[in-house]
């Protein structure tokens, strides 16, 4: 069984640039959460993609947005990076509503810098 | 209020002890409750899921619910040093979709 992978670990941008993180979810599961983890802060909800839709959203501006694709990978894209997007972006997968309880199996995490 | 709340710590306990961690939710419809246990530096792992009222024991942790007072708690026994880490109380609440809300952590250090 493959776990979640994330790509890439370590990344630094400047403010105003933009960036795409990738997540490979659990095999079975196709349902992909993003959050958020500042530094000494619990993982925030970003939000979550089942059958490639956005299927639910926490309180982070429009600048923030996904994909998932058909072989339920999925994307986390940040524009006009800032200062406080510096954090550990975290992907998890789960089974869907109806076949699971909501239990995240997580990725490495990709840590972000921004200068 | 925050949705899930938990103290931050640090909580001290010497090896060979019992780690007691709290954490509260607001949210009365939530349905499932988790524990994760975070290594600095490393993503959450899942190590407790618990749904019903009352006990669940998986080896040298305990999950404790009660719905009535919206509190959730994980008990470590026998505390290794290797327990050092933060831990995260997560509560899933469904509203159209699985949202699971995480507290901020508490940390925990096992003195050896």
């Amino acid at each position: 069984e493959t776990g979640v992978t994330q790509s890439p670990t370590h990344l630094i941008k400047t403010r105003g640039q933009q960036v795409t993180l990738r997540c490979s979810s659990q095999s079975g599961h196709n349902t992909v959460s993003w959050y958020q983890q500042a530094l000494g802060q619990g993982p925030q909800f970003i939000f979550q993609y089942y059958r490639e839709e956005e299927n639910g959203r926490g309180n982070f501006p429009p600048r923030f947005s996904g994909l998932q694709f058909p072989n339920y990978s999925s994307e986390l894209n940040v524009n006009a990076l800032e200062l406080d997007d510096s954090a550990l972006y975290l992907c998890a997968s789960s089974l869907p509503r109806g076949q699971g309880t909501g239990e995240l199996f997580f990725g490495e995490g990709s840590r972000l810098t921004v200068l | 209020q925050k949705e899930v709340e938990q103290n931050s710590g640090p909580l001290s306990v010497p090896e060979g002890a019992i780690a007691s961690l709290n954490c509260t939710y607001s949210d009365r419809v939530s349905q499932s409750f988790f524990w994760y246990r975070q290594y600095s530096g490393k993503s959450p792992e899942l190590i407790m899921s618990i749904y019903s009222n009352g006990d669940k024991e998986d080896g040298r942790f305990t999950a404790q619910l009660n719905k009535a007072s919206q509190y959730v708690s994980l008990l470590i026994r026998d505390s290794q040093p290797s327990d050092s880490a933060t831990y995260l109380c997560a509560v899933n609440s469904e509203r159209g979709y699985q949202k699971v809300t995480f507290g901020t952590g508490t940390k925990l250090q096992v003195i050896p």
